[in-house]
């Protein structure tokens, strides 16, 4: 299976901290995208970054990719109490058409 | 606006019943998806169209049938609702098929079968 995990499953910090998830997947991929969930909403496109590319800044975000260790990692600066939400990886198998796998989540909670 | 809607947006009911779960997306995309959602967040395609033509069926029991009369619509039919059934269903769109394109999600039809 191709679904990615998140790491940690849960995270707690205060309002202000920097917070970073972790997503490891199996197989090669053309991209990697990251969504936010808020608690019961739909998902939310947060960033793409591409197989060829290393690190991506969005904001507040900053997302990396390691290809060779099948990892990519979130990080979310300065947070704030508006963040809390459960974030996903998604990924692409390469030679794979239109089926995007999301990983398992995490769930990020910040204190104000 | 609502760029992608989905009704009902809660739908309660017993075992052995018939439901279908509507979708729409105003955002002139050519490809939506079905996606069920469990109790752990766990998010899984269930199906995708491209212009009306169904490209991916996962492995999904024939009691679900999606359906799309047209690229901006993609509704779902279950017959015969089992306990399993009770998730999160979320539809969403994209312009074009694959990873490299962003997905709009719906905002869930929670189900409930009792």
């Amino acid at each position: 299976s191709q679904q990615g995990e998140e790491d940690p499953q849960a995270l707690s910090i205060q309002e202000g901290e920097n917070a970073t998830m972790n997503c490891s997947y199996k197989t090669s991929i053309n991209n990697l995208q990251w969504y936010r969930q808020n608690s019961g909403r739909g998902l939310v496109h947060l960033i793409l970054i591409r197989s060829n590319e290393r690190e991506k800044h969005s904001g507040r975000l900053r997302v990396t990719l390691d290809t060779s260790k099948k990892s990519s990692s979130l990080l979310i600066t300065a947070s704030r109490a508006a963040d809390t939400a459960s974030y996903f990886c998604a990924t692409d198998a390469s030679g794979g058409y239109q089926k995007v796998t999301f990983g398992t989540g995490t769930k990020l909670q910040v204190i104000p | 606006d609502t760029a992608v809607s989905q009704t009902p947006k809660y739908l309660v009911t017993q075992m052995g019943n018939d439901k279908s779960i509507k979708c729409e997306q105003n955002l002139g995309h050519d490809t939506m998806y079905w996606y069920k959602q469990d109790s752990k967040k766990f998010l899984k395609i269930m199906f995708s169209y491209n212009n009306k033509e169904l490209i991916i069926n996962e492995t999904v029991p024939n009691r679900f049938s999606p359906k799309s009369p047209d690229k901006a619509h993609l509704n779902l039919h279950i017959n015969s609702l089992e306990l399993g059934d009770s998730a999160v269903y979320f539809c969403a769109s994209s312009q074009a098929g694959g990873g490299k394109e962003t997905q709009y999600f719906g905002p869930g039809t929670r189900l409930l079968v009792l």
